[in-house]
């Protein structure tokens, strides 16, 4: 069956990075993109950015530009989110999730069961 | 930014009872003959889940209680009879433009 599994839980110290990686199985990677969403303690979720899962392109909102970078690796069927310079902001969960829009948002139809970071000095 | 504004909050409803959750945007959200707006459901203790994409299509598995309906601005959730396991916050997202964006999210409770 179609699965997306994350990564263990991560405590960071302020100013570090972090990776967190979304395993994928059950369907053809390349068909799809990856968004990335978080959730802040009692806060709505919010959009990290997303992958083209086919050619690799991604897009950002300006918020994270130059502190987010999400790639993947098609041989893995893994994709993958880094975020740099962590403040206690970040603290949250952090879901990956399919879209069959490749090109378009098409409604997240899987979602991963979510990776805690924690920062924290 | 689009900004995205859900109401109610708090919803209590009682089982078999209708429900319906509002979604205004601060923008159009229709292009390309749909409107960019989907709705989630998040169970307690889980992960965010598809019920409703490009305002009106039932995602697969999603029972028919659920529908969607709407356009531009204006959008809705409806529930035509509530069951238990219904219960939790739901969200708008648009997707018309990046960054998408979240409603802040209603709490649906069984009396």
């Amino acid at each position: 069956q179609v699965q997306l599994v994350q990564s263990g839980a991560e405590v960071e110290k302020p100013g570090a990075s972090v990776k967190v990686s979304c395993k994928a199985s059950g369907y053809t990677f390349t068909r799809y993109a990856m968004h990335w969403v978080r959730q802040a303690p009692g806060q709505r979720l919010e959009w990290m950015g997303w992958i083209n899962g086919d050619n690799g392109d991604t897009k950002y909102p300006q918020k994270f530009q130059g502190r987010v970078t999400i790639s993947r690796d098609t041989s893995a069927t893994t994709a993958y989110l880094e975020l740099n310079s962590l403040r206690s902001e970040d603290t949250a969960v952090y879901y990956c999730a399919r879209d069959p829009g490749i090109a378009a948002p098409y409604g997240l139809d899987v979602w991963g069961r979510g990776t805690t970071v924690t920062v924290s000095s | 930014d689009i900004v995205m504004t859900q109401s109610p909050l708090s919803l209590p409803v009682t089982p078999g009872e209708p429900a319906s959750i509002s979604c205004r945007s601060s923008q159009w959200l229709h292009s390309n003959g749909h409107n960019h707006l989907d709705w989630y459901l998040q169970k307690p203790g889980q992960s965010p889940q598809l019920l409703i994409y490009l305002g009106s299509n039932r995602a697969s598995g999603v029972p028919d209680r659920f529908s969607g309906s709407g356009s531009g601005t204006d959008f809705t959730l409806k529930i035509s009879r509530v069951e238990a396991e219904d219960v939790g916050v739901y969200y708008c997202m648009q997707t018309l433009q990046t960054p998408y964006t979240f409603g802040q999210g209603t709490k649906l409770e069984v009396k």
